[in-house]
């Protein structure tokens, strides 16, 4: 059974602390992603990465770093944490192709920045 | 210009009758669509991918893909308050070999017993 694991469903930090949210998956893949969810406004992509390592930026990067270290292991950081950065952040998976694959999802984590 | 385009609805439709939700994305570069399903408070689930011009069907749901209009949509055939979801549009658009999967704005989708 495919696995996407994010460290915490639920979390509340203190506006200026560093946080960061971990993602790790087991299928061996090369690309990884992480979303924030708002109501009304989809899943918008933060940052991606396809390789360990290497990383790109996405629709949203400000206020926001990632670290790819290991191929299964792909963390996002809020370098100075922001009210406006409560949100739903899901992490997902890839695998290498452009054609017929399937992302997959952790559960989510709920961050509150108060 | 966004990269994808869905009407954020709601969209609310009988039970047993045909839901259509549409997509349009930016990039002519895009190689693959998708499909997602999203109950309340939970992931996203996949529902179907296409990659090829024309309709691909699977049970009650069918894909339509038009690249020439950059148009993708979802016809839920006999649909069934069970389809209730935000339904999520997906493209893949591939920057210089790597994978950036970009998700429109989803559609909110009820069906009326």
């Amino acid at each position: 059974d495919v696995k996407v694991t994010q460290s915490s469903r639920y979390l509340v930090k203190r506006t200026g602390e560093k946080v960061f949210l971990e993602c790790v998956q087991d299928m061996d893949h090369e690309n990884m992603f992480w979303y924030r969810q708002d109501p009304g406004l989809g899943l918008r992509l933060i940052y991606f990465s396809y390789d360990v390592k290497m990383k790109e930026k996405g629709d949203i990067p400000e206020g926001y770093s990632v670290s790819r270290e290991k191929k299964e292991r792909f963390s996002l950081i809020l370098e100075s944490a922001s009210t406006n950065q409560t949100s739903m952040y899901l992490c997902a998976s890839m695998s290498e192709g452009s054609m017929n694959t399937e992302a997959f999802f952790g559960q989510g984590t709920r961050l509150t920045v108060v | 210009q966004k990269e994808v385009e869905q009407n954020s609805g709601p969209l609310s439709v009988p039970e047993g009758a045909i839901a259509s939700l549409n997509c349009t994305y930016s990039d002519r570069g895009s190689q693959s669509f998708f499909w997602y399903r999203q109950y309340s408070g939970k992931s996203p689930e996949l529902i179907m991918f296409i990659y090829s011009n024309g309709d691909k069907e699977d049970g009650r749901f069918t894909a339509q893909l038009n690249k020439a209009s950059q148009y993708v949509s979802l016809l839920i055939r006999d649909s069934q308050p069970s389809d209730s979801a935000t339904y999520l549009c997906a493209v893949n658009i591939p920057p210089y070999g790597a994978q950036k999967l970009v998700f429109g704005q989803g559609t909110r989708l009820t069906i009326n017993p």
